[in-house]
């Protein structure tokens, strides 16, 4: 499995404003995913970031209004820019395990649950 | 492409009776499928998997489902729920080979006293 933490675990903002959630992993880990869910919906992956080379992002997201930072193998920060009110989401982290004859595995972190006023 | 639909969107129970939520996938290759459970104000967490072999997974706090490849289905059981089940439940599947889940909508599971 991966341990998983991210901050702010959750944050109330104004319109117009940016805020930068922080993933970080308790191990070194290729790819991890950055994924939104909005209020009573599933998840929708908004990218995927591996260390070293840009972001991957899904269609109707953007690297202006979503950029992603992986400095490194168990770091990376998503940043929610010039927000409105249908950005409130939680947003949610997420790494890739794959255990020899395991198959790949996501594991999520807590979410970040914003608010944007 | 791949898709998973979760027929029941919201399914309520009573206490200690029993509760099957279904998941049915598409697939034109060979997949991975998960069950992942959300309680409130929570991330995600892994209940299950199928990955191969026996088409009768068990995890965790009794949740057993079992993989069917003719109907295509992966339905997630529990034979006596609590009222701690109370939780958002997600059915997801990912290729054998890919990296990206693709998840259902979730269904709403409510445990009443």
């Amino acid at each position: 499995s991966a341990v998983i933490s991210q901050k702010p675990s959750r944050d109330i903002c104004q319109r117009g404003t940016s805020l930068t959630i922080q993933c970080q992993v308790d191990s070194q880990v290729t790819m991890m995913f950055w994924y939104r869910q909005q209020p009573g919906q599933s998840l929708t992956l908004i990218a995927t970031a591996n260390q070293g080379s840009e972001a991957t992002y899904e269609s109707g997201f953007v690297i202006d209004k979503f950029p992603i930072s992986r400095p490194n193998l168990t770091f990376s920060t998503l940043t929610v820019s010039n927000m409105s009110p249908e950005d409130s989401s939680i947003y949610l982290c997420s790494v890739e395990r794959s255990a020899s004859g395991e198959g790949d595995t996501q594991y999520f972190g807590p979410g970040t649950r914003l608010t944007v006023l | 492409a791949q898709s998973v639909t979760q027929l029941d969107s919201q399914v309520p129970v009573f206490e200690e009776a029993p509760v099957e939520l279904r998941c049915n996938y598409s697939s034109s290759v060979s997949v991975y499928l998960f069950w992942y459970v959300q309680y409130p104000n929570q991330g995600l967490q892994l209940l299950l998997k199928y990955l191969s072999g026996s088409t009768l997974v068990k995890g965790i706090n009794g949740f057993e489902a079992e993989f069917n490849k003719s109907q295509t289905s992966f339905h997630l059981r529990k034979p006596s729920v609590h009222i701690s089940d109370t939780a958002e439940y997600f059915c997801a599947v990912i290729t054998t080979g890919g990296f990206k889940t693709i998840f259902g909508a979730g269904t709403r599971l409510f445990v009443k006293a």
